[in-house]
C-alpha cells in the first residue's frame, strides 16, 4: 500500500534553514510527482510547489521562489524539501502528497502525516 | 496565480439534513478539449491531513461514502453533503489544479447543530 513518511518535528531560530524528508513506498516512486503543501497553525492550506523524481524539475510558487529547494534521492525513494531564511511566520505543519495520477496537473490522494516546523528565537 | 473563495465560512446542519459548500474560482479551470474541470475537495479533521474526497470537480475518491457530491463547471462548484453524519465534521476546502500554484480556498467548517 501507498505509504509517505516524513521526518519528525524541527525547531529551528529565525534566519535558520531546515530539511523535511518524505519517505515514499507501495508505488512507482519516479512515476508521480511529489507536491508539498503547509498549514500554519489554525489556518488553511497553502501549496509550496512539487518535483518530478523523474528528473528533478520543480514547480515553486512565487512566492517562495529563492527560499524553497525540492530534491529527490531515487535509490531511496524519499524527496526533501528545504526551507531557507526562516521566519516566524514559516511555523506550520509541511505536508508531502503523491498525486493520483501520474499527469503534471493531478489533485492527491495520499499525503504523509506531516511535520511540524516551528521557528522561534 | 487562480484565486480560490469558499461560501459559507462556516456552517451548522443538524443530523441527517443536506449541507452545501460553494466554490469559485478567479478564472475557469475547465479544461475544454478534455472537457474536464480540475477542481478538488478535501476534507480534513484535525490533526490529520487532508483527505481527498471528490476530483475532475465530480468524481468520488474510492471508498468515500455516497452522500458526498460534487458538481460545478467552470468558475463556479458544489460539494454537497446529502445527510450529514456526525464523522462529517470537519473543515472542507476546494482546490484547483488546472495551473500552479493548485491555489485552495480558504476552508469550511462544518458542524452539528
Amino acid at each position: 500500500q501507498v505509504q509517505l513518511v516524513q521526518s519528525g518535528a524541527e525547531v529551528k531560530k529565525p534566519g535558520a534553514s531546515v530539511k523535511v524528508s518524505c519517505k515514499a513506498s507501495g508505488y512507482s516512486f519516479t512515476t508521480y510527482y511529489m507536491q508539498w503543501v503547509r498549514q500554519a497553525p489554525g489556518q488553511g492550506l497553502e501549496w509550496m510547489g512539487m518535483i518530478n523524481p523523474s528528473g528533478g524539475s520543480t514547480s515553486y510558487t512565487q512566492k517562495f521562489q529563492g527560499r524553497v529547494t525540492m530534491t529527490m534521492d531515487t535509490s531511496t525513494s524519499t524527496v526533501y524539501m528545504e526551507l531557507n531564511s526562516l521566519r516566524s511566520e514559516d511555523t506550520a505543519v509541511y505536508y508531502c502528497a503523491k498525486p493520483h495520477s501520474p499527469d503534471r496537473y493531478s489533485s492527491c490522494d495520499f499525503w504523509g502525516q506531516g511535520t511540524l516546523v516551528t521557528v522561534s528565537s | 496565480d487562480i484565486v480560490m473563495t469558499q461560501s459559507p465560512d462556516s456552517l451548522t446542519v443538524s443530523l441527517g439534513e443536506r449541507a452545501t459548500i460553494n466554490c469559485k474560482s478567479s478564472q475557469s479551470v475547465l479544461y475544454s478539449s478534455g472537457n474536464k474541470n480540475y477542481l478538488a475537495w478535501f476534507q480534513q479533521k484535525p490533526g490529520q491531513p487532508p483527505k481527498l474526497l471528490i476530483y475532475w470537480a465530480s468524481t468520488r475518491e474510492s471508498g468515500v461514502p455516497d452522500r458526498f457530491s460534487g458538481s460545478g463547471s467552470g468558475t463556479d462548484f458544489t460539494l454537497t453533503l446529502s445527510s450529514l453524519q456526525a464523522e462529517d465534521v470537519a473543515v472542507y476546502y476546494c482546490q484547483q489544479y488546472y495551473s500552479p500554484p493548485f491555489t485552495f480556498g480558504p476552508g469550511t467548517k462544518v458542524d452539528i447543530k
